[in-house]
């Protein structure tokens, strides 16, 4: 079945470092990708996805592109916040849209330190 | 902003003792979701709603869960009886054209 593979964590970084997060998939068909976050107490809230093949996501200096010949979803930020610590989901859906059930990666916590 | 809203944000509960998890989902969205995260594990889906009824579940969704719309505006969860091993964070969330919407989830612990 589909599934979701994404980087163990956790991940500690110092203010302004980059930031990747990988994330691979497997899916038959033409899944979506999104990207998820979980700040502390909090719910999870949407941060990009991409539909399609080639499609990059973009929110908030967070960037990931949609690759089809290596399945992957990797999570990018050039330059990382004390306030972007968080778990940080990598999910897709089986279905074209958004009304398909979501399958997670497992998360990977990210520390941003000053 | 529209939000989902879940309560209550903890239930403690004896097991074996019977549960509902409520949620107020966007209210012009059309398809509902539970979700559970189960302590350091990864966010599984249990059960999709669609037009009054499920529209999909996972295996995890058992007898032991119901889910319903009782009035137009609330989704619940129901538990039957409840075991150790369904402890987890209960997330409900409803859907739009740009991705799922989530609620704050119910942090459940049965004792």
């Amino acid at each position: 079945g589909d599934s979701v593979t994404q980087m163990e964590g956790p991940v500690t970084l110092s203010e302004e470092a980059f930031l990747t997060i990988n994330c691979t998939y497997t899916a038959t068909g033409y899944p979506s990708l999104f990207w998820y976050v979980q700040y502390p107490g909090e719910g999870l809230q949407l941060l990009l996805k991409a539909t399609k093949a080639d499609d990059k996501g973009s929110n908030k200096g967070f960037e990931a592109t949609y690759r089809k010949e290596t399945t992957s979803f990797h999570l990018e930020k050039g330059s990382v916040q004390v306030s972007d610590s968080a778990v940080y989901f990598c999910a897709l859906s089986g279905q074209r849209g958004s009304q398909g059930n979501l399958i997670f990666g497992k998360g990977t916590k990210l520390s941003v330190k000053p | 902003e529209p939000e989902v809203t879940q309560t209550p944000s903890h239930q403690v509960t004896q097991m074996g003792q019977e549960v509902i998890l409520r949620c107020v989902p966007i209210s012009n969205h059309l398809y509902f979701y539970w979700y559970r995260q189960i302590l350091g594990q990864k966010v599984e889906f249990l059960v999709s709603f669609y037009n009054n009824e499920i529209s999909e579940k996972s295996e995890i969704f058992d007898d032991q869960f119901s889910v319903e719309r009782p009035d137009g505006s609330n989704f619940t969860l129901k538990i039957r009886s409840t075991k150790l091993e369904d402890s987890a964070m209960y997330f409900c969330a409803s859907s739009e054209p740009g991705g799922h919407i989530f609620g704050p989830g119910t942090r459940l612990t049965v004792l």
